[in-house]
């Protein structure tokens, strides 16, 4: 079967230490994938879009890898900060048609100070 | 307006009841997405419209769900016979353009409890 999954456990980090959050994908084949931060009671803003032939996007403090072959994207946070808690998703598109997103449901990330 | 807007934040209805919710997306914006998220997961897509017409509705769950964007802006969800189990936030999104391959804009969301 087709899935995204993301860490469901949360992910606790001191201040000024790399945050880093794992997105694996199982039977899909996606041209691109996408990372949100989601605040409580807030819809998901767009942070980056890394395409299949891109080993690594970066913004910022934030770095995307892809790897097709392990099915993986990891999504760093550099120097990290406490406005940085938040929950983060990946999305990709499948290949198969049509224009839905599939989301996982995200890695809950608190930093503490 | 600067940014995409959901009325109303929050909706509460009696099973049974009709609702409609809706996306004023941004200005200019071909692609509008409606997702739907329930509490601990990720939005779970609805449909999608390209300009006026419903290019992808592979995701509304049944028959009672549906949703029209006559003009090519604003976007209304309509969910009939509401059921407990349709409670959830419904989001809508939008974007510039209509690949996909791009960024797209999230509304705060609506809250939905079918009490």
């Amino acid at each position: 079967s087709q899935k995204i999954e993301q860490n469901s456990e949360a992910l606790n980090i001191q201040e000024g230490k790399t945050a880093t959050l794992t997105c694996n994908y199982t039977n899909y084949s996606p041209a691109y994938l996408q990372w949100y931060r989601q605040d409580p009671g807030r819809g998901p803003v767009f942070l980056l879009l890394i395409r299949e032939n891109e080993k690594e996007k970066r913004k910022e403090r934030l770095k995307v890898t892809f790897d097709t072959t392990l099915k993986q994207s990891l999504f760093h946070i550099t120097a990290s900060q406490p406005a940085d808690s938040a929950t983060y998703l990946c999305a990709l598109r499948p290949d198969t048609g049509g224009f839905k997103t599939i989301f996982g449901a995200g890695t809950r990330l608190f930093v503490k100070a | 307006g600067a940014g995409v807007s959901q009325t109303p934040s929050n909706k509460v209805t009696e099973k049974g009841k009709y609702v409609e919710l809706r996306c004023d997306p941004i200005s200019g914006h071909t692609a509008l997405y409606w997702y739907r998220q329930s509490l601990g997961q990720g939005p779970e897509f609805l449909i999608y419209f390209q300009g006026t017409g419903a290019a992808d509705d592979s995701g509304l769950p049944n028959d009672r769900f549906f949703a029209v964007r006559p003009e090519g802006s604003v976007s209304t969800l309509k969910i009939q016979r509401t059921e407990r189990g349709d409670s959830a936030v419904y989001l809508c999104a939008s974007s510039l353009r209509t690949d996909g391959n791009t960024e797209a804009f999230f509304g705060q969301g609506t809250r939905l409890t079918v009490v």
